[in-house]
């Protein structure tokens, strides 16, 4: 069965400062992944997502997130935090066909210190 | 431009009610998803389905059932309402392995419907 481990359960970094968020899957083929923001109240949105090819994607908001087959991680990463990417980020995984279920981390609660 | 509607952002309902939550997809998605999300456990699969009038059983069924009798539309029910599923609610759709290119595959997620069993 697929699993995700998002291992932080809480960070805070300043505005301005560089920001790593780490997610480790369990999954026995070459996995789909994604990563997803949910803001206060909302829905999850979707930053990004992994099928094959390069394993450094871009995504919306400045994130990129890099696959590392070798390490079974899916890390998200931005350059340049800003105040308003304060909120709460999932990892997922999941595999074609079979409905394309998701198996979701716990996320990590971001906060931005200004 | 909204895409996945659930019926209420907040819900207050009495133990032992009946308790319906509905969401609306407008993308002609085949699979439909219930997730309930609470603090520290991050989202758990409740039920899904791949079509009309099929369902799966997620992760963690137990008290509640769904409906979905046309593609569009994918329903929640709690049976009777207990303390235990006060929660957040978040429905999802997604394209099939039939509808195209994997590169379009992930879930589009509703609002959320925060509910509370009183």
């Amino acid at each position: 069965a697929q699993s995700v481990t998002q291992p932080d359960i809480h960070i805070t970094v300043s505005e301005g400062a560089s920001l790593e968020l780490r997610c480790n899957y369990s999954y026995g083929a070459t996995p789909y992944l994604f990563w997803y923001v949910q803001s206060p109240g909302q829905g999850l949105q979707l930053l990004l997502k992994y099928f094959s090819g390069d394993t450094l994607v871009q995504g919306i908001k400045g994130f990129e997130a890099e696959f590392k087959r070798s390490q079974s991680s899916f890390n998200l990463r931005k350059p340049s935090v800003h105040w308003s990417d304060a909120a709460e980020y999932f990892c997922a995984v999941g595999a074609a066909g079979g409905g394309n279920k998701l198996t979701f981390g716990t996320g990590t609660q971001l906060k931005v210190e200004l | 431009d909204v895409k996945v509607t659930q019926s209420s952002r907040y819900l207050v309902k009495r133990t032992g009610e009946k308790v319906f939550l509905e969401c609306v997809q407008d993308m002609d998605h085949e699979n439909m998803f219930w997730y309930r999300q609470d603090p520290g456990l991050g989202l758990r699969l409740i039920y899904f389905s791949y079509d009309v009038k099929m369902k799966e059983k997620g992760d963690i069924p137990e008290g509640y059932s769904v409906s979905r009798e046309k593609k569009e539309r994918f329903s929640l029910i709690l049976e009777s309402a207990s303390t235990n599923q006060t929660s957040m609610y978040l429905c999802a759709s997604s394209l099939s392995g039939r509808q195209g290119d994997p590169s379009n595959y992930g879930y589009t997620f509703g609002s959320g419907t925060r509910l509370t069993v009183v």
